[in-house]
C-alpha cells in the first residue's frame, strides 16, 4: 500500500524559507518510472502544482515559481524534500505530496500540511 | 490563472446528469493523458478518472470521462447528495513542461 505523509512547519514568517518533508511508504524512490509531486492550495482557491522529481532525478517545476522553489530526493530516509525561499502571505495553503503514475494521474495524495505565512 | 479551463460551478437535481468540461490546448489536452480528481472540503483530492476515461477501481460507472481534441469532459450520472464536491482535471503541459489543473468545478446536486 502506497502512502506518502507531509511534514514541516505549520507557520513561518514573511521572507523565510519554507522546508517541507514527503515521507513515503510502499514503494522506492530508485524504482524506474517512480515521481512524486508537491501541489499546493490556497484557502478556498484550486490546486496549483509546484514541482515532480523522478526516480532518476530529473526535476520539473512550475514557471511561474521555479526561481523560488527546489525539489529533491533522500532514497536512504524514503523522502522527498521541497523548499520555497521569499515565503509571502500569498504563499499560506495547504501543501500536498503525491504518487505521480506513470501516465501523469496522480494517486494517492498525502493529508497536506497546512502552512500560514505571517508575521 | 490556469491554462486548463473549468466552469467555476455546475448543478442538477438527484438521479439527473451533469458534465464538466476541461478545455485546454494542443500542448496539453489534445496530446496528453486527462486525469479528474474529486476532492470533498477539508479533504485531499481522490482519482476519479485517469488517461482520459478510466477509472480506478472502486470507481462506481456513473463517472465516465471523454477526450475530444482539446477539450475533456466528466461525466456524472444518477446524481447522489454525496457527489457534492469539487471536481479538478489534470494533464501535462509540453510547452511548459509542467503539470497543470483546472480551475475547478463545483458540484451542486439540488
Amino acid at each position: 500500500q502506497i502512502t506518502l505523509k507531509e511534514s514541516g512547519p505549520t507557520l513561518v514568517k514573511p521572507t523565510q524559507t519554507l522546508t517541507l518533508t514527503c515521507t513515503i511508504s510502499g514503494f522506492s524512490l530508485t524504482s524506474s518510472g517512480v515521481a512524486v509531486s508537491w501541489i499546493r492550495q490556497p484557502p478556498g482557491k484550486a490546486l496549483e502544482w509546484l514541482a515532480l522529481i523522478y526516480w532518476d532525478d530529473d526535476k520539473y517545476y512550475s514557471p511561474s515559481l521555479k526561481t523560488r522553489l527546489t525539489i529533491t530526493k533522500d532514497t536512504s530516509k524514503n523522502q522527498v524534500v521541497l523548499t520555497m525561499t521569499n515565503m509571502d502571505p500569498v504563499d499560506t495553503a495547504t501543501y500536498y505530496c503525491a504518487y505521480r503514475k506513470i501516465y501523469g494521474d496522480y494517486e494517492p495524495w498525502g493529508q497536506g500540511t497546512l502552512v500560514t505565512v505571517s508575521s | 490563472q490556469s491554462v486548463l479551463t473549468q466552469p467555476p460551478s455546475v448543478s442538477a437535481a438527484p438521479g439527473q446528469k451533469v458534465t464538466i468540461s476541461c478545455s485546454g490546448s494542443s500542448s496539453n489536452i489534445e496530446n496528453n493523458y486527462v486525469s479528474w480528481y474529486q476532492q470533498f472540503p477539508g479533504t485531499a483530492p481522490k482519482l476519479l478518472i485517469y488517461e482520459n476515461n478510466r477509472r480506478p477501481s472502486g470507481i462506481p460507472d456513473r463517472f465516465s470521462g471523454s477526450k475530444s481534441g482539446t477539450s475533456a469532459t466528466l461525466g456524472i450520472t444518477g446524481l447522489q447528495t454525496g457527489d457534492e464536491a469539487d471536481y479538478y482535471c489534470g494533464t501535462w503541459d509540453a510547452s511548459l513542461r509542467a503539470e497543470e489543473f483546472g480551475g475547478g468545478t463545483k458540484l451542486t446536486v439540488l
